[in-house]
C-alpha cells in the first residue's frame, strides 16, 4: 500500500513569511495527489489536486499555491502567509477507483 | 456537485453501548463511499469503503456501514464502543481520482463516557 510522508509535522510562522510544505509518496506511481486544509469545525477543504507532473488544479482561490515537480512529490507554498492560513494541512494520494491515503499532517500556526 | 452531510457534530456514547453515526450524500452517479477516523493531531485512517456489491460492508476495529441508495445514506455502526474509539469520524464520497477527489463531511466528534 501507499505511504505518504509529510513534513514538517508542526510549524509556527510569522505573518508575511513564506511557506513550503512537502509531501512525498511511496509505494505507487502516477498517483492523483491532493492538499486539504482542516480548520476547526469546518471539516476538510480541498485546496489543490494534481493528476500528473506539473498539472495543478485549484479548488479554492487563496493565498496558497501548489506544485508537483516530480511524480511523487507535491508541494504547498505561499509567498506571504496570512493569519487565516493557520490550520492542519493534509496531503493525500489516490489512484483511480481506490481509497485515498493520507499523510500525518502539518499543523501550521501563523502568528 | 457532490456533497456529504454529517448531521451530528458531537455524539456522546457510554462505553459498551452501540453507536451509529449518520452520513448522507449527494452524488451524480453510483458513489464510492468511505468512512475515515482521525485521532487528535493525526492524519486520516480508512475504516471501511463501499465501491459495489454487498451494501453492508465490514471495516477495521469492529465497524460496519450500510449503503442505502434510496436514502442516500451510508451510516456507520459499531455494536459496542470502546474508550479508544473516541475520535473524529469523517464520511466521504468520490474517490475516482482526478477532479473527482474525495468530498468530506464536516465530521462527527465521538466522545466516550466511562
Amino acid at each position: 500500500s501507499q505511504t505518504i510522508h509529510q513534513w514538517p509535522a508542526t510549524l509556527v510562522q510569522p505573518v508575511g513569511s513564506p511557506l513550503s510544505l512537502e509531501c512525498t509518496v511511496e509505494g505507487t506511481s502516477n498517483p492523483n495527489l491532493y492538499w486539504y486544509r482542516q480548520a476547526a469545525g469546518r471539516g476538510l477543504q480541498l485546496l489543490f489536486y494534481s493528476v500528473g507532473i506539473g498539472q495543478i488544479s485549484s479548488e479554492v482561490p487563496q493565498n496558497l499555491s501548489a506544485s508537483r515537480p516530480q511524480d511523487r512529490q507535491f508541494i504547498l507554498s505561499s509567498k506571504k502567509l496570512l493569519l487565516s492560513d493557520s490550520g492542519f494541512y493534509l496531503c493525500a494520494s489516490c489512484m483511480l477507483d481506490t481509497e485515498a491515503f493520507f499523510g500525518q499532517g502539518t499543523r501550521l500556526t501563523v502568528v | 456537485a457532490q456533497s456529504v452531510t454529517q448531521p451530528d457534530i458531537h455524539i456522546t456514547v457510554s462505553e459498551g453501548a452501540s453507536l451509529e453515526l449518520r452520513c448522507n450524500y449527494s452524488y451524480g452517479a453510483t458513489p464510492y463511499l468511505f468512512w475515515y477516523v482521525q485521532s487528535p493531531g493525526q492524519g486520516l485512517q480508512l475504516l471501511l469503503k463501499y465501491f459495489s456489491g454487498d451494501t453492508l460492508v465490514q471495516g477495521i476495529k469492529g465497524f460496519e456501514a450500510e449503503f442505502k441508495r434510496s436514502q442516500s445514506s451510508f451510516n456507520l455502526r459499531k455494536p459496542s464502543v470502546h474508550w479508544s474509539d473516541a475520535a473524529e469520524y469523517f464520511c466521504a464520497v468520490g474517490g475516482r481520482g482526478g477532479a473527482d477527489g474525495l468530498t468530506f463531511g464536516k465530521g462527527t466528534h465521538l466522545i466516550i463516557q466511562p
